[in-house]
């Protein structure tokens, strides 16, 4: 069974920084795209991050250049940087998996960025 | 970036209503769009993949249809447990946008 666990969310101050963590099981992450999704209180889905399975990375603009997505196949991990956060940054950050036709067919349950003073 | 833009933004419905909800996109993206269910407090679920494949395990009251810029979700004979948000997904290229939701009300 697929489960991906999410770990490392929190209150940080503005200006920053939190590394969350993604626990995969039931896959190899190496194998597989990665993404980094989030959700703003009451708001809608903002894709962050993706980590090819050959290893290229994207990230939105709103991110770019502040957070930095990462594996660890030997840990089947997948991590997600964050520095420079800012109150804008505050959503819960889900983990997913990358499927058929660039789709994303499996989720984390979230953990929780709070970003203020 | 290729912007999604998805309608309408909520609606009413009953069960047993068919539902459609539709997404343009800012460009062709051929047929790389999802769908995607989520349910309050819960993570999203993926219902449709490649604009009309249905994801395994998904019910066959959803379906999708189209290709280049125009997309529908259609929710056929709707249940109680499909009053949900419902969002699309381009991933012809990143950054991987997201239509900014429906959400399914009960009448």
């Amino acid at each position: 069974e697929v489960q991906l666990v999410e770990s490392g969310g929190g209150l940080v101050q503005p200006g920053g920084s939190l590394r969350l963590s993604c626990a995969a099981s039931g896959f190899t992450v190496s194998s597989n795209n990665m993404n980094w999704v989030r959700q703003a209180p009451g708001k809608g889905l903002e894709w962050v991050s993706i980590i090819y399975s050959g290893d290229s990375t994207y990230y939105a603009d709103s991110v770019k250049g502040r957070f930095t997505i990462s594996r660890d196949n030997s840990k089947n991990m997948v991590y997600l940087q964050m520095n420079r956060l800012r109150a804008d940054d505050t959503a819960v950050y889900y983990c997913a998996r990358g499927g058929f036709s660039r789709s994303i067919d499996s989720w984390g349950q979230g953990t929780l960025v709070t970003v203020s003073s | 970036d290729i912007q999604m833009t998805q309608s309408p933004s909520s609606l009413s419905a009953s069960v047993g209503d068919r539902v459609t909800i539709t997404c343009r996109a800012s460009q062709s993206i051929i047929t790389y769009v999802n769908w995607f269910q989520q349910k309050p407090g819960k993570a999203p679920k993926l219902l449709i993949y490649a604009a009309s494949n249905l994801q395994g395990g998904v019910p066959s009251r959803f379906s999708g249809s189209g290709s280049g810029t125009d997309f529908t979700l259609t929710i056929s004979n709707l249940q109680p447990e499909d009053f949900a948000t419902y969002y699309c997904q381009q991933s012809s290229s990143t950054p991987l946008t997201f239509g900014g939701g429906t959400k399914v009300e009960i009448k």
